[in-house]
């Protein structure tokens, strides 16, 4: 079966930087996605790491490390936008699993 | 293009009813699944499907059916509806598995 953590809730500044981990563990791994949802709204994708190392995209970078089983999202140059909830996912054969998200706040 | 759409948009129905939540894309993709979400659980699969005529069963499929006549669509069907069940149910679609899905609106279903 496949398992992931991540931190329930994450207090940031605007303008600052703040990272979110995820751990997992899995009988097969294919690659580690992020994704955003706004309340009320559905998922969107962020990033895909399916390689250890950062992937960067604007503001966003999402980082994996498979000997680790563990990945990160980076969040630059908060904005007050960004608040929302952030789930990590592990992709393995024919399915994925979702972690059960880090609910963002951005304060000013 | 409408991506992923999902109908109804809310639902409320009564214990033992049945109901059918319809999901469609229109980017020709193979991989499409059907998750619900509930408060602090995050997403969990029910089925999924890698192509028409092909289904196979997620992380929670009691209660649940699904078929894949067609590329394009994807319903769900509730076959007893139970108040377990009250959850906000969201369609996804992508190009493989492990490619970035689309996820649907949502349905906001309740069950008294």
């Amino acid at each position: 079966g496949q398992s992931l953590e991540q931190p329930s809730e994450v207090t940031a500044v605007e303008g600052a930087i703040v990272q979110i981990n995820c751990t997992y563990q899995t009988s097969g791994f294919y690659g580690l996605s992020w994704y955003q949802q706004h309340d009320g709204g559905a998922p969107t994708f962020l990033s895909y790491n399916a390689l250890d190392g950062l992937e960067e995209t604007g503001r966003f970078s999402s980082f994996l490390s498979r000997s680790d089983s563990y990945g990160y999202l980076l969040l630059q140059e908060l904005q007050m936008k960004d608040s929302a909830s952030y789930f990590c996912a592990v992709g393995g054969y024919q399915k994925v699993t979702f972690g059960t998200g880090t609910k963002l706040q951005v304060i000013p | 293009n409408a991506g992923v759409t999902q109908t109804p948009k809310f639902q409320v129905l009564k214990t033992g009813q049945s109901m059918t939540l319809q999901c469609a894309q229109d980017m020709n993709h193979e991989y499409m699944s059907w998750y619900r979400q509930d408060p602090g659980m995050g997403l969990r699969l029910i089925h999924y499907s890698v192509g028409a005529g092909i289904t196979d069963q997620g992380e929670v499929p009691n209660g649940y059916n699904v078929s894949r006549s067609t590329t394009e669509d994807f319903p769900l069907r509730l076959l007893s509806a139970a108040p377990s069940q009250t959850s906000v149910y969201f369609c996804a679609s992508s190009y493989s598995i492990n490619y970035e899905q689309y996820f649907g609106p949502g349905t906001r279903l309740t069950v008294t």
